[in-house]
């Protein structure tokens, strides 16, 4: 199975900043990467297809980037309905895996 | 959009099953990919596998071979999924989640099933 490795777990930040969570696959995935934003008794939510296509309706704050092995997740300027925890999910192979989270976090 | 309602709470004693629906509502049921994943309390989420029903293709995680087993009805636009020899382990909320086409990218997801495994 292809491991998903998601840095850092945890991410303190302040309204404003600007924000970055990388995800690192064991193998080559192409561009087969999403991201999702998580809320406390919540299904996730799609936010970023195909490594850096936004989902329709996703504030445009919220971009991803890479191809292979390493992708990224930037927030430009946090706002407060953005602390969460964000998974990244691989779909390349016939199996699919998760990072294990990074919670976004008021400092 | 495809919506996804899923049925509701199951309570269950361990070494025994459960299944989970989840009936989905625009698009075109059998064109697009089917996961279920779950989510444990106060962990990340797991896939435990996913369908295209039109292909008949059917994908399951390594850890849920052979204890897990997803189907699909396409006259109901309905997915269920069976999980065997429960154990207090699985507790937790299952998801059923929608791709967009041919592939398992969980696109939109159901509100979610919270399983109890329970003596």
């Amino acid at each position: 199975d292809i491991q998903m490795t998601q840095s850092p777990s945890t991410l303190s930040a302040s309204v404003g900043d600007r924000v970055t969570i990388t995800c690192r696959a064991s193998q080559n995935i192409g561009t087969w990467l999403a991201w999702f934003q998580q809320k406390p008794g919540k299904a996730p939510k799609l936010l970023i297809y195909k490594a850096s296509n936004l989902q329709s309706g996703v504030p445009s704050r919220f971009s991803g980037s890479g191809a292979g092995t390493g992708f990224t997740l930037t927030i430009s300027s946090l706002q407060s309905d953005d602390f969460a925890t964000y998974y990244c999910q691989q779909y390349d192979s016939n199996s699919v895996t998760f990072g294990q989270g990074t919670k976004v976090e008021i400092k | 959009q495809v919506q996804l309602v899923q049925s509701g709470a199951e309570v269950k004693q361990p070494g025994s099953s459960v299944k989970v629906s989840c009936k989905a509502s625009g698009g075109t049921f059998s064109s697009y990919g089917l996961n279920w994943v779950r989510q444990a309390p106060g962990q990340g989420l797991e896939w435990l596998g996913g369908m295209i029903p039109i292909s008949g293709k059917v994908n399951y995680a390594q850890n849920f071979q052979g204890r897990v087993t997803i189907t699909a009805d396409e006259s109901t636009s309905t997915a269920t999924m069976e999980l065997s020899s429960l154990r207090s382990e699985d507790t937790a909320i299952y998801y059923c989640a929608s791709a967009t086409g041919w592939n398992f990218l969980c696109a939109y997801w159901g509100q979610g099933t919270r399983v109890t495994v329970s003596s």
